[in-house]
């Protein structure tokens, strides 16, 4: 069984530009979540989707938004990039509720 | 809101035993997971505990829930070099969350 797929690996941006990142689930998975990972902050919840809809969202500002597919593959979005932006994207899917997750490699976003 | 805490570094010699520590605020956890991070990977699922179990093993893993103190751990026996990684934990709350609490890592050196 596939696991959790991001893509790309590895982004270069430079400030002001717009970027978007793509997961796509472990088949069967309809919870797709979102988290932001760095040094200093730790793992930090971005979003989650179920069924295409957003039922839970972090403290992150407007700039960061996401979507999902029918196929329940998944999007984020990061508008007017900034230097702070930089990290690891981590997309984790689950089956149900109290399922654990499970993660993709991540998207390691780099911003200049 | 809920907390998950966990000491930041470790260090074992090869062959020893690890244990790694966390405790939780979240008194209506249902399930607690061990994740192993390395490094430019994602979070892999180690094993998790549901919270009316005291120990959980699975080969060199072994799982200990102290529900009273809130308090979870991960021992490693025969502790390799491949074994070092950061290592998460999570707590699901009882709401039919599909969203886990993660601690901030502890990494985890072994040594020759």
């Amino acid at each position: 069984k596939a696991g959790v797929t991001q893509t790309p690996r590895y982004l270069i941006k430079t400030r002001g530009q717009q970027v978007t990142l793509s997961c796509s689930p472990i088949s069967g998975h309809r919870s797709v979540s979102w988290y932001q990972q760095t040094p200093g902050q730790g793992l930090q919840f971005l979003f989650e989707y179920f069924s295409e809809t957003q039922r839970n969202k972090g403290n992150f500002p407007g700039r960061f938004s996401g979507r999902q597919f029918s196929n329940s593959r998944s999007e984020m979005n990061v508008s007017t990039l900034e230097l702070g932006d930089s990290a690891l994207y981590l997309c984790a899917s689950s089956l149900g509720a109290n399922q654990p997750q499970h993660f993709g490699d991540g998207t390691r976003l780099s911003i200049l | 809101g809920e907390d998950v805490e966990q000491s930041l570094f470790l260090s074992v010699r090869e062959g020893d035993s690890s244990v790694i520590n966390c405790t939780y605020t979240d008194s209506s956890s249902t399930y607690l997971y061990w994740y192993k991070q390395e490094p430019g990977a994602g979070l892999q699922l180690l094993t998790y505990i549901f919270s009316n179990m005291d120990m959980k093993q699975d080969q060199r893993l072994t799982v200990l829930l102290n529900k009273k103190d809130k308090h979870l751990s991960l021992r490693i026996a025969d502790t390799q070099t491949g074994d070092s990684a950061i290592y998460f934990c999570a707590e699901m709350g009882s709401g039919g969350s599909y969203i886990p609490t993660f601690g901030r890592g502890t990494s985890l050196i072994v040594h020759p």
